[in-house]
């Protein structure tokens, strides 16, 4: 089993749609959850971290499920701007007193918002 | 602006060449980090360096070789290349054991003929 895996993809929307994309995880000791977006060509950027409690941020919500390993992000009204690759991460946090840690990311769902 | 910037971003090279990918941070991170990206394929972490230290090395053959001067600067030297080894090499650093801060560079889109 992957240890991150997503939807595979890609989604084709219109703009002022509701998409969701989701992410199971197969290490239940993981600590952290994150979906970062990745733009062509670009680097991978932080969109926003994911608690259990779920968070939003504008137009966007994620949400955790610790029992299922299970991630979600939802984004509505879709703008062309919201194109990119979202990737699915998750963090398992070493003890090892080194301060550093390693994160493991899902392959991505490529989004393309339609006018 | 990223406060991670990697030289350079393009390089093409012969199986036979010796080249070095060179990071540089100004964020104050203790971390440093190589990830490779191929097509089709999720984010492949190569190494970690924490506080100049080695940390981790997730199996890479040795025609990679890591080197960290310092907490700033990270380096990949590359030798006897195979085609299969084109990829985007990103360099990213961080702060601490949180997930928050994960900061990568543009990456070096690497060719190799």
């Amino acid at each position: 089993r992957k240890e991150v895996e997503q939807d595979p993809g890609p989604f084709n929307v219109p703009e002022g749609a509701t998409v969701a994309f989701n992410c199971t995880y197969s290490n239940s000791a993981s600590q952290s959850f994150f979906w970062y977006r990745q733009d062509c060509r670009k680097e991978p950027k932080l969109l926003m971290s994911v608690y259990s409690s779920g968070n939003e941020d504008g137009r966007f919500t994620a949400q955790l499920n610790r029992a299922s390993q299970y991630i979600s992000l939802l984004i509505r009204d879709s703008k062309l701007s919201d194109s990119a690759t979202y990737l699915c991460v998750v963090n398992l946090q070493r003890d090892s007193g080194a301060g550093s840690y390693q994160l493991t990311f899902g392959k991505g769902t490529k989004l393309s918002v339609i006018p | 602006e990223t406060g991670v910037t990697q030289t350079p971003r393009h390089l093409v090279m012969g199986m036979t060449n010796k080249k070095s990918l060179k990071c540089e941070q100004h964020l104050g991170h203790n971390a440093m980090y190589w990830y490779k990206q191929s097509a089709k394929k999720p984010l492949e972490l190569m190494f970690v360096y924490s506080l100049e230290e080695r940390v981790e090395n997730n199996s890479v053959p040795s025609r990679f070789s890591p080197e960290c001067p310092n907490s700033s600067h990270l380096f990949l030297h590359l030798h006897t290349l195979q085609p299969e080894d084109s990829a985007l090499y990103l360099c990213a650093s961080s702060q601490g054991g949180r997930g928050y801060g994960y900061t990568f560079g543009s990456g070096t889109r690497l060719t190799v003929v």
